[in-house]
């Protein structure tokens, strides 16, 4: 089973209609985050959180807003979707690790959702 | 000026070849190198993790951290046509700091 999954993975919508995305993890990281990927511009922060009390805006945040319902458990809404939120969206995990005296923070990607809004 | 640039190709090389893979970064803060490969239609996936300067090699790829020119490399030996993906470099000045992501260098191994 997939650690990373996300619902739905493909969908249609159309303009000013609410659209939520989302995420599970059972890789047990506390940190979880919302990416877009958009062809030319990478791949862009929407929100982030490093525990379930912890929301954080990230680079693009306007337009979204998040929900994290339980530690394995981020979701990501579009309150009234727009045709420029035509997208790529993954959501991500990350646990603090160590290697050696070095802590890590390497992110674990979930297989996207492709969103396009008419 | 972005944080970090990469090339975004396409890059075509027939099966066999060297491939490089290139970015450049303007944060000297950044600690944390990693590369991921992602394949059409999925999500990221880490290939490689490099932490400060040096080289780092895994099988067929091999990671090098420049920092004191801002640059990192990805290198893939004996290529196959399994390594046709997008390669997409990522950057952190550490723990708790945000990630930041190339845009992604487009690559195909002809058989």
């Amino acid at each position: 089973d997939a650690d990373v999954t996300q619902t739905p993975r493909n969908r249609i919508t159309k303009t000013g209609k609410r659209i939520m995305l989302e995420c599970s993890q059972t890789k047990g990281h506390d940190r979880m985050y919302w990416y877009r990927q958009d062809p030319g511009l990478g791949l862009r922060l929407i929100y982030y959180s490093f525990d379930v009390k912890d929301i954080n805006k990230g680079e693009i945040s306007d337009g979204y807003s998040v929900s994290r319902q339980a530690q394995a458990k981020f979701s990501l809404s579009l309150e009234s979707a727009i045709p420029n939120q035509t997208a790529l969206y993954f959501c991500a995990t990350s646990a603090l690790g160590t290697s050696g005296t070095r802590s890590t923070d390497t992110q674990y990607f979930g297989p996207g959702t492709r969103l396009t809004v008419l | 000026q972005k944080e970090v640039e990469q090339d975004p190709g396409p890059l075509s090389v027939p099966e066999g070849a060297i491939v490089s893979l290139n970015c450049t970064y303007s944060n000297s803060a950044f600690q944390y190198f990693m590369w991921y490969r992602q394949y059409s239609r999925k999500g990221p996936e880490l290939l490689m993790y490099t932490y400060s300067s040096g080289n780092k090699e895994d099988g067929r790829f091999t990671a090098q951290v420049d920092k004191s020119s801002k640059y990192i490399s990805l290198f893939i030996r004996d290529s196959q046509p399994s390594d046709s993906a997008t390669y997409l470099c990522a950057m952190s000045a550490g723990t708790g700091n945000q990630f930041y992501f190339g845009t992604g260098t487009s690559l195909t191994v002809i058989p």
